[in-house]
């Protein structure tokens, strides 16, 4: 099946830094690409939806100039959370959809110290 | 607006019992809904959809547009089907809003 990489798995930054986390869809081209988060023992809240060269839809509640979101290209997307606190560690997934389905990235852990 | 529920939050079943998965929605438009299972330390893998109507490992789910209910089952649990399962919502807009999931463990 389709398979979304997402680099790092795992990161640990320092309060006040930005990282960027980036999400790949190997062997398909996406059309779509979605950001999730996941707080331990929760649902997974859809961040954003990005469309290839296009600037992302946000959902509400979710602050744009704080994460912000690049599809370059139809099999990549990259997440950037600015000036992170440590309230902004948490799960991040990403999803890629194509003709046949949705497809889920195995998430970035955040940790902000 | 959409939503998804799923009132358990934990659900624990013998190997060999019946299993069911509780799902309801809440949505304006024409539902499209999903389950999805994420196993241990792997990632979220789609388990089934509506329009589909198939049995994958054993697991069925009829959508019930009257009850707005979309339940997982499943006539004899096994050990390998404890896993955290997501019910999900695709919108018109094309996005997929989740429930707050069910982990499910078998009992050996």
């Amino acid at each position: 099946g389709a398979v979304v990489s997402q680099h790092p798995s795992w990161v640990i930054c320092k309060s006040g830094t930005s990282v960027k986390i980036e999400c790949r869809s190997l062997d398909f081209q996406a059309t779509t690409m979605f950001w999730y988060r996941q707080f331990p023992k929760q649902s997974l809240m859809l961040m954003a939806t990005s469309n290839e060269g296009s600037k992302a839809t946000y959902e509400q509640g979710v602050e744009k100039d704080k994460f912000l979101i690049n599809h370059a290209s139809l099999t990549l997307s990259t997440l950037t959370v600015t000036s992170a606190h440590p309230e902004d560690s948490s799960f991040y997934i990403c999803s890629a959809r194509d003709g046949l389905g949705q497809f889920f990235g195995p998430g970035t852990r955040l940790t902000v110290l | 607006a959409q939503r998804v529920t799923q009132p358990e939050k934990l659900l624990s079943v013998f190997k060999g019992a019946p299993v069911e998965l509780k799902c309801n929605y809440s949505y304006s438009g024409s539902p499209e809904l999903f389950w999805y299972v994420q196993y241990s330390r792997q990632r979220l893998q789609l388990l089934l959809r509506h329009i589909s109507r198939e049995s994958i490992k054993g697991f069925t789910a009829d959508l019930n547009k009257g009850e707005t209910s979309f339940h997982l089952k499943k006539p004899f649990a096994q050990e390998e089907d404890s896993a955290m399962y997501y019910c999900a919502l695709l919108t018109g807009a094309n996005n997929l809003f989740f429930g707050t999931g069910t982990r499910l463990t078998v009992i050996p």
